[in-house]
């Protein structure tokens, strides 16, 4: 079965700190997605990754990074984390070739003080 | 652009009824369509999907899904829901094309369950 793992289930951080959240694979799959999931707003894409090095902002990058340095790994960056990122981010990732259904991750609930 | 529009942002069934939740979506071209569900505190799961052939789509769990062209829909179905079926769902949209494996979600429908 495709394991996506995330860091942390819960974290809790203070205004203007800088946040790194983790999500590893294990199935040797080329895309890597970051959302997050606000009540009403369904899911909205951060940023994805479709090889090493390799990434694309998505609907709503602003306020975020990402670093895609092994084809495993994928981490999402609050670089001063704000208020309004406080939410659940969802990690997920697909083989290459087609919208194959994406595997997700438990999610972060993130919750910035 | 492709979108998914979940009318319903809550329903609530009695445990043994019926349930179909409505997934309308606009995409130009041929869409993959899939449906995910989430139950309390985790992760998205896939309870089934549609990229050709038969238009009568059958899921993990008793759930099917119907993908109807001239009505730009695909109702998930289940003729009779259990208490553990409560959890919110997810309809998605992707394109048909090699190398594009965006996917755009509906905003969710919450499902209740009462005895």
């Amino acid at each position: 079965d495709v394991k996506v793992t995330q860091s942390s289930r819960y974290l809790v951080k203070r205004t203007g700190e800088k946040v790194f959240l983790e999500c590893v694979q294990d199935m040797d799959h080329e895309n890597m997605f970051w959302y997050r999931q606000d009540p009403g707003l369904g899911l909205r894409l951060i940023y994805f990754s479709y090889d090493v090095k390799m990434k694309e902002k998505g609907d709503i990058p602003e306020g975020y990074s990402v670093s895609r340095e092994k084809k495993e790994r994928f981490s999402l960056i609050l670089e001063s984390a704000s208020t309004n990122q406080t939410s659940m981010y969802l990690c997920a990732s697909t083989p290459v070739g087609g919208a194959y259904e994406q595997y997700f991750g438990p999610g972060t609930r993130l919750t910035v003080t | 652009a492709q979108s998914v529009t979940q009318p319903d942002i809550h329903i609530t069934v009695s445990e043994g009824a019926s349930l179909e939740l409505r997934c309308n979506y606009s995409y130009g071209a041929t869409p993959y369509l899939f449906w995910y569900v989430q139950s309390p505190g985790q992760g998205l799961q896939l309870l089934l999907k549609y990229f050709s052939g038969d238009t009568l789509v059958q899921g993990i769990k008793g759930f099917e899904a119907e993908f109807k062209r001239s009505q730009s829909s695909f109702n998930l179905r289940k003729p009779s829901v259990h208490w553990s079926d409560a959890a919110e769902y997810f309809c998605a949209v992707g394109p048909y094309i090699f190398g594009n494996e965006k996917l755009t979600f509906g905003t969710g429908t919450r499902l209740t369950i009462i005895p």
